[in-house]
């Protein structure tokens, strides 16, 4: 069965620095998400993404963030200048094109630790 | 405001004992509903969607719209049943975003 992926599983970065976390969506999939979850919260929205632009953001995803899907499968999330409250989980999620098909599909998550 | 409330972060119940996860939500229309699973170690998983109305590994989950609950019960709990479990829901458009309760640890006890 086809599944999400994400790398790294763990990254740690010094506060102020760039990362990147990577995402491939599952193939046919159409819609694509990040969600992220901080140690003891819950599993909070950050960015939806349809047809090569951003469907709907939240608050959270300020100009530090960005998506980004480059090369047709990888679906990338870039944090600018990491601070020490980005630290969290970040999972990626993709959905498939046909209509009542609701469900979105996890990635394992990415473990960001901003030192 | 959109919300899902799951009033109990950990659940303890001895292997065998009916399971009973709660779950309220608060959305201006008519929302899909979910319960994901997480089990140690491993990826957020669907459970079930109101939609579907299936019993997946014992589970059922009914909706009611009156008292906005989407509860989610098992007759009798097994051990392989201790995960983190999240009630959820999204909108009824094609890229509408999950939003998720705070989630219930449940804990079979032997």
């Amino acid at each position: 069965e086809p599944e999400v992926t994400q790398t790294p599983s763990h990254q740690v970065t010094q506060m102020g620095q760039e990362v990147i976390l990577r995402c491939v969506p599952i193939s046919n999939h159409l819609y694509f998400y990040w969600y992220r979850q901080i140690l003891g919260q819950k599993v909070e929205f950050l960015v939806s993404f349809y047809n090569n632009e951003i469907s709907e953001k939240s608050e959270i995803f300020d100009d530090q963030f960005s998506v980004e899907r480059p090369d047709g499968s990888n679906f990338t999330l870039k944090i600018r200048s990491t601070k020490l409250e980005d630290s969290a989980m970040y999972f990626c999620a993709s959905r498939g094109g046909l209509a009542g098909s609701y469900e979105q599909y996890f990635g394992p998550g990415t473990r960001l630790t901003v030192t | 405001a959109q919300r899902v409330t799951q009033p109990e972060k950990l659940l303890s119940v001895f292997k065998g004992a009916p399971v009973e996860l709660k779950c309220n939500y608060s959305y201006s229309g008519s929302p899909e509903l979910f319960w994901y699973v997480q089990y140690s170690r491993q990826r957020l998983q669907l459970l079930l969607r109101h939609i579907s109305r299936e019993s997946i590994k014992g589970f059922t989950a009914d909706l009611n719209k009156g008292e906005t609950s989407f509860h989610l019960k098992k007759p009798f709990a097994q051990e392989e049943d201790s995960a983190m479990y999240y009630c959820a829901l999204s909108g009824r458009n094609r890229d509408d975003k999950i939003i998720f309760g705070k989630g219930t640890r449940l804990h079979i006890l032997p």
